[in-house]
């Protein structure tokens, strides 16, 4: 059975960077699509972006001047990092996996299947 | 950027109602999209992908239909349990989510 276990400071001061990781067990991490996603308290869902495990990424426009994933196949982990962050940054983030599924050539579904439980990040000084 | 709109935001119902919610994308998507539930203080779980594929293991009181900009999910029949805030998400291009609709019971 996957499971996926975010880990990382739970409280960043402002302009600083937020660095989190999500250790993969259960699988090999080198398949799929690695996600971020955060959710603002009592708030919606944010994709932040994800990491290919040949190592191509794709971010989300309003974010992508300040995050970076990475991957270490080695350590089974993918990475998070988020550069001078605020207070607007505070969230609950998740990793995920996101499977990808052959359907009827040449459509293919995405779809995040197995998600961590998530872990608070908190933006102040 | 594709924008997710859903509608509406918060629903409270009866138990064995039929519940439906809507998620209009902001340009044609096709089938690229997904619907998710999200119980309070738990991670999000996948129900319907593809815009009407029922993942395994999700009862078939959860259905979900559409194509193009303009999607629908269903709950057939409302169990206390489907208390959650259920998400659109589309795959299109990139990945963005609807706001959210909160279900409760009436």
């Amino acid at each position: 059975q996957v499971q996926l276990q975010e880990s990382g400071p739970g409280l960043v001061k402002p302009s600083e960077t937020l660095s989190l990781t999500c250790t993969v067990s259960g699988d090999s991490i080198s398949y799929y699509y690695w996600s971020w996603i955060r959710q603002p308290p009592g708030k919606g869902l944010e994709w932040i972006g994800y990491i290919y495990y040949n190592g191509n990424t794709n971010y989300n426009p309003s974010l992508k001047s300040r995050v970076t994933i990475s991957l270490d196949t080695s350590k089974n982990q993918f990475s998070l990092k988020l550069n001078s962050v605020t207070a607007a940054d505070t969230a609950v983030y998740y990793c995920a996996r996101e499977t990808e599924v052959a359907g009827t050539w040449p459509h293919y579904y995405y779809y995040m299947d197995v998600w961590g439980k998530g872990t608070t990040v908190t933006v102040s000084s | 950027d594709i924008q997710m709109t859903q509608s509406p935001s918060s629903l409270s119902a009866s138990v064995g109602d039929r519940v439906t919610i809507t998620c209009q994308a902001s340009q044609d998507i096709s089938n690229y999209l997904n619907w998710y539930q999200q119980k309070p203080g738990k991670a999000p779980k996948v129900l319907i992908y593809d815009a009407s594929n029922l993942e395994t293991g999700v009862p078939s009181r959860f259905s979900g239909s559409g194509s193009g900009t303009d999607f629908t999910f269903t709950i057939s029949s409302l169990q206390p349990e489907d208390i959650a805030t259920y998400y659109c998400q589309q795959y299109h291009n990139l990945r963005t989510f609807g706001q959210g609709t909160r279900l409760e019971i009436k």
